[in-house]
């Protein structure tokens, strides 16, 4: 069965500096997602993207935070300038035109 | 806006036991009900759905649970524990149709003792 797979599944970085988190959706899907779970706390939307733009945000999702479909396969967040609180597990999600959403298994950002 | 909100931050059983998780869900229009389970370091894996079909819905690993509009609830409930249910789980909404995201309740930690 097709996956939504992220990379790295751990990423530690120092306040200040730029993070790229990637994700490879399902093929034939046509939204995407990111979500953020603080430690402790609950699964937060961020941000959902279709025909290459962003369609919705969260006021968490200010502008330090940016998405990018380079290509037919890679949908990246990029977090520019880290804070201690951006320290979270953040999930990939993607689906086609049902209310079906696949998540990746998340990476674990800690900023140290 | 919809939101949902899980009455238990956790419920411990013991196995063999019945479990059952609550969720009340607020929304402005028929409402389509998930149920996540997430296992400690792992993703978010889908138990079941409601979405306007048979009000009681049957997931994975023997999870069932009940959509009642008249109580805005959609409690999750499975007979019989098994060690392995271990995990916390997520009441979440999603609508209306579009690009529409999915908004997660709060989690319930379900713990197991043998």
């Amino acid at each position: 069965e097709p996956e939504v797979t992220q990379t790295p599944s751990h990423q530690v970085t120092q306040m200040g500096q730029e993070v790229i988190l990637r994700c490879v959706p399902i093929s034939n899907h046509l939204y995407f997602y990111w979500y953020r779970q603080i430690l402790g706390q609950k699964v937060e939307f961020l941000v959902s993207f279709y025909n290459n733009e962003i369609s919705e945000k969260s006021e968490i999702f200010d502008d330090q935070f940016s998405v990018e479909r380079p290509d037919g396969s890679n949908f990246t967040l990029k977090i520019r300038s880290t804070k201690l609180e951006d320290s979270a597990m953040y999930f990939c999600a993607s689906r086609g035109d049902t209310e079906f959403f696949h998540f990746g298994n998340g990476t674990r950002l800690t900023v140290t | 806006a919809q939101s949902v909100t899980q009455l238990d931050s956790h419920v411990s059983v013991s196995e063999g036991t019945p479990v059952l998780l609550r969720c009340n869900y607020s929304s402005s229009y028929s409402p389509s009900l998930f149920w996540y389970v997430q296992h400690p370091n792992k993703g978010l894996q889908l138990l079941l759905k409601y979405t306007s079909a048979a009000t009681l819905v049957k997931g994975i690993n023997g999870f069932e649970a009940e959509f009642k509009k008249s109580e805005t609830s959609f409690h999750l409930t499975k007979p019989s524990a098994h060690m392995s249910d271990a995990a916390e789980y997520f009441c979440v909404v999603s609508g209306p149709t579009g690009f529409q995201k999915l908004v997660f309740g709060t989690g319930t930690r379900l713990l197991v003792s043998p």
